[in-house]
C-alpha cells in the first residue's frame, strides 16, 4: 500500500518563506506531485518531481530525494492568497491513480 | 465552460435514496476518477476508470457504484445513502501522459445525507 505523512498545519508570515514536508511509503514510485486546494474550491496541481532534486515554477518550488522517501514543497515571499491547503501525492507502481496525504493547512499572516 | 463539470454542485438527500453524481469533461483525458474527502482525512479514491470498458475499485468503494457512460462521463452513485456518505465528492481527469501527476479537478459536489 501506500501512505504519506505531512504536517496538518502551518502558520508563516507575509513575505516570508515556508516549507512544507512529505514523507511517504509507497511499494512502487512513480514520482511525487503538489496540489493546492482553497476553502470550498478544486485541488489545482502545482508541480511534479519524478527525478531526485529541485523543480522551481516562479514562488513555489518542489523538491524529491527517493532515497530518503522525502520531498517538500518551497513557498516563497508569502502572499495572503497562499492561504490554502496543500496536498502531496504519490503515483503508485503500474498503476495511474494518486494517493493523497491528507494535507497541510497553511496560513498566512500579515 | 469549466473542463470538468459536476453535478449538482450540492446535494442534500435523505437516509436511503439512491442518488447519482455527474461528471463530464472537455479536456479529451481518457482517465477519469472519483473522489471523496472528508476533513482531515484529505482525498481518497472511491473509483477509477481508464477508458469506457474499464472500471476499478479504489480505496473506499464500498456503498458505491459507478458507470462510464462515453469516454467524456463518469457518473457515480450511492445506492442507498447513508449519513456517513456526507463529504466533498470530486470528479478528476488525467491523460496517458501526466496520468501519474497532472490531474484536473471538477469543482465539487457537497452532498449531505440526513
Amino acid at each position: 500500500g501506500q501512505s504519506l505523512e505531512q504536517p496538518s498545519e502551518v502558520t508563516a508570515v507575509e513575505g516570508a518563506i515556508v516549507q512544507i514536508n512529505c514523507t511517504y511509503q509507497t511499494s512502487g514510485f512513480y514520482g511525487l506531485s503538489w496540489y493546492q486546494q482553497h476553502d470550498g474550491g478544486a485541488p489545482t496541481f502545482l508541480s511534479y518531481n519524478a527525478l531526485d532534486g529541485l523543480e522551481e515554477t516562479g514562488r513555489f518550488s518542489s523538491f524529491l530525494s527517493r532515497s530518503d522517501s522525502y520531498g517538500y514543497l518551497l513557498l516563497q515571499e508569502l502572499q495572503m492568497k497562499d492561504s490554502a491547503s496543500y496536498f502531496c501525492a504519490v503515483g503508485g507502481a503500474g498503476s495511474y491513480q494518486l494517493t493523497f496525504g491528507k494535507g497541510t493547512k497553511l496560513s498566512v499572516i500579515p | 465552460d469549466a473542463d470538468v463539470t459536476q453535478t449538482p454542485r450540492n446535494r442534500i438527500t435523505k437516509t436511503g435514496k439512491r442518488i447519482m453524481l455527474e461528471c463530464s469533461q472537455t479536456k479529451g483525458h481518457d482517465r477519469m476518477y472519483w473522489y471523496r474527502q472528508d476533513p482531515g482525512l484529505g482525498l481518497r479514491l472511491i473509483y477509477y476508470s481508464f477508458d469506457v470498458k474499464d472500471i476499478n475499485k479504489g480505496e473506499i468503494s464500498d456503498g458505491y457504484s459507478v458507470s462510464r457512460q462515453a469516454q467524456a462521463k463518469f457518473s457515480l452513485s450511492l445506492e442507498s445513502a447513508i449519513p456517513n456518505q456526507t463529504a466533498l465528492y470530486f470528479c478528476a481527469t488525467s491523460d496517458s501522459l501526466s496520468g501519474n501527476y497532472g490531474y484536473t479537478f471538477g469543482s465539487g459536489t457537497r452532498l449531505t445525507v440526513v
